[in-house]
């Protein structure tokens, strides 16, 4: 299937600093999800864009879809050891499912 | 509304064994979605059900076989067990295949082979 590219792989910020993910593609998006991954744990659905252009805020997340739904952001302002995570984003709507990218390790220090 | 159960939490085999894993979506959803996630990994995707067919699979050797029951619960089967399959198996359920509908995911099965 179609891949989605996304960076960084690894983020390493001090608490309180902010955070952001890029997710990339070559071809347009029919729509655009996020996924949160604690250590240990199981990918857990954040949110879906479907619009050009479209923001989305669910308290100190932003997300972001781009004018031509070719890539989206994630933004992560003044970041909590609670954010730690892998961060995915995942192409949907296509002949194969969802395709995830290879998510981002954000990694806090105190 | 109970979520995404899979069995076993954890599976112990030998190599050349085989493991079957078994999830059960939330009740309504008709999708099931088979993912290996090895350690410190992503998501690589095995399998995917609707309706009790098979619509795609993704870039694994045939010993990773499945199947969906008519009540929409999903078996994977890993037949003769190499050590690389350690890893976690995640199982996701979605409402529908159109659109790219949300997954939810179960918390996994960790097959650890020796």
């Amino acid at each position: 299937g179609q891949q989605v590219m996304q960076i960084p792989q690894y983020q390493h910020v001090q608490e309180g600093e902010d955070f952001t993910t890029y997710c990339n593609s070559s071809t347009t998006l029919s729509n655009i999800q996020w996924y949160k991954q604690r250590p240990g744990g199981h990918p857990v659905f954040l949110i879906q864009l479907v619009k050009s252009g479209e923001v989305k805020k669910q308290k100190r997340l932003t997300f972001q879809f781009g004018e031509a739904k070719k890539n989206s952001s994630l933004h992560i302002t003044a970041t909590q050891t609670t954010d730690v995570g892998t961060y995915f984003c995942a192409r949907g709507g296509g002949a194969d499912g969802l395709t995830f990218g290879k998510g981002t390790h954000l990694i806090i220090q105190p | 509304e109970a979520g995404v159960t899979q069995s076993p939490t954890h599976l112990i085999k030998t190599r050349g064994q085989q493991a079957t894993l078994r999830c059960s979506p939330i009740s309504g959803h008709t999708s099931v979605y088979w993912y290996q996630q090895a350690l410190g990994l992503g998501l690589q995707f095995l399998l995917w059900y609707d309706e009790g067919e098979e619509r795609n699979r993704g870039n694994f050797p045939p010993r990773f076989s499945g199947r969906q029951f008519p009540n929409y619960s999903s078996e994977l089967n890993v037949n003769a067990l190499e050590l690389e399959d350690s890893a976690l198996y995640l199982c996701a359920s979605s409402l529908s295949t159109q659109g790219g509908s949300p997954l939810h995911f179960g918390n996994g099965t960790r097959l650890t082979v020796t």
